[in-house]
């Protein structure tokens, strides 16, 4: 089955500097990356995804970037701020028409110090 | 739209009895995936249920079952409780058909501890 692993585990880095979180997966099929982040006590919630047709996307201060041959992919913060802090998820899906399996990292817990 | 919503948000049990956590997706979602988060971990996929049918599964064991209904709501059942068992499980809905890349939204989980 699919795994996805995930580095670091902990990321702190201080307030307006960049944050980097790597997720490698192993199943070719998939071709789904949403990422999540889940603050403290709350749900977690998608804030960029990527289809594997596609290299990076970007949305105001995250991007993502995917490199299907190496088989991973990557979050980008920039200009981090303290509302940043949470814990970030990468996951894998293989999606199609009715059904989609989504395969979880182990999770980056990021704090920004102000 | 009302968002996913579970029920009860917690719950305590002791070890061997079983439990049963139901989720309401969003209005209109078919697709509904359950998912185990411990302190520390990720999420761990559990199953996933569309059109009343059970369409993927992760590697847990067969005390853990679900099903899903013809309103869409979903039910997973947990038997025979064990102390490991004791997590946060979170259900999240998905509309599909027309958009493969669909975004699932999360419910707010059922915290179950097992004493």
């Amino acid at each position: 089955g699919e795994n996805v692993e995930q580095h670091p585990s902990t990321l702190s880095v201080q307030e307006g500097d960049s944050a980097v979180i790597k997720c490698t997966y192993s199943d070719s099929a998939s071709n789904y990356f949403p990422w999540y982040k889940q603050e403290l006590g709350k749900r977690p919630q998608l804030i960029i995804d990527i289809r594997s047709n596609v290299g990076e996307k970007k949305d105001q201060r995250i991007a993502v970037t995917l490199n299907k041959t190496a088989k991973h992919f990557s979050l980008h913060i920039t200009e981090t701020q303290p509302e940043d802090s949470a814990v970030y998820f990468c996951a894998a899906s293989v999606r199609d028409t009715n059904a989609g399996k989504s395969t979880f990292g182990d999770g980056t817990t990021l704090t920004v110090k102000p | 739209k009302a968002g996913v919503t579970q029920t009860p948000r917690y719950l305590i049990k002791t070890r061997g009895q079983q439990v049963t956590l139901s989720c309401s997706p969003i209005s209109g979602h078919r697709s509904v995936s359950w998912y185990q988060q411990t302190p520390g971990q990720g999420l761990q996929f559990l199953f996933e249920y569309f059109s009343e049918t059970q369409r993927n599964k992760g590697n847990f064991p067969g005390r853990f079952s679900g099903r899903q209904f013809s309103n869409s709501r979903s039910e997973m059942n947990v038997s025979t409780l064990e102390l490991g068992d004791s997590a946060l499980y979170l259900c999240a809905s998905r509309g599909v058909g027309l958009g493969v890349y669909n975004e699932q939204f999360f419910g707010p989980g059922t915290r179950l501890t097992v004493l």
